[in-house]
């Protein structure tokens, strides 16, 4: 089945210090990904829709400049979070649209930034 | 999309079934309901979906009120991995075409499977 693969699942990092989260597709081409917020006991925030080849758009109230997503081929969307800073700490998780089944999520990524 | 209801938290003894409502008082006619959960600290599953016929598969069955403005997830035999969080979602599916993909998470509802 369709499978998409988040790298790493988890991170801890210093704060200032900037941290690349890797989304692939394995057994398909995704030309559209979404990347989720989690903070602990609440529902994902889609943060941004990222499109192959052109440039992500983004939720009201995040930062596309401290957020930046590329998706630079079919198989590949990276989220960077630049100047992390504890509050940053989340769970990320990306998806992607694959089949009748529409969505299919990445394991997610436990960033702590300390 | 249309929103929809869930209630926040339900419990279920191990090895029965598993009826977790939704309400989508404001589906409209080519949007289809979709059920996710997530198991703590992983991403979500896809479980089922479905337009307006009741459906089955390996995991749930699906059903749809007729009017379709609510629907019921049922896990047959619900055992302690089911433990999760439920999200039934309501959009359009996104292989139809158009250009609104995102798919909106609401609060879900809190399934514990006690043994």
């Amino acid at each position: 089945g369709a499978v998409v693969s988040q790298h790493p699942s988890w991170v801890i990092c210093k704060s200032g210090t900037s941290v690349k989260i890797e989304c692939r597709s394995l057994d398909f081409q995704a030309t559209t990904m979404f990347w989720y917020r989690q903070f602990p006991k609440q529902s994902l925030m889609l943060m941004a829709t990222s499109n192959e080849g052109s440039k992500a758009t983004y939720e009201q109230g995040v930062e596309k400049d401290k957020f930046l997503i590329n998706h630079a081929s079919l198989t590949l969307s990276t989220l960077t979070v630049t100047s992390a800073h504890p509050e940053d700490s989340s769970f990320y998780i990306c998806s992607a649209i694959r089949g009748q089944r529409g969505y299919t999520f990445g394991s997610g990524t436990r960033l702590t930034v300390v | 999309d249309a929103k929809t209801t869930q209630p926040p938290s339900m419990d279920c003894a191990e090895g029965r079934a598993a009826n977790l409502p939704c309400n989508h008082s404001t589906i409209s006619g080519n949007e289809y309901v979709y059920w996710y959960r997530q198991i703590h600290s992983q991403g979500p599953q896809y479980i089922i979906h479905g337009l307006k016929n009741n459906e089955t598969n390996e995991m749930a069955s699906l059903i749809i009120t007729e009017d379709r403005k609510s629907s019921t997830l049922i896990l047959p035999h619900a055992t302690l991995r089911d433990t999760a969080v439920y999200y039934c979602i309501v959009r359009v599916n996104p292989n139809s075409g158009g250009s609104n993909y995102k798919l909106t998470f609401g609060k879900g509802t809190l399934l514990t499977v006690n043994p």
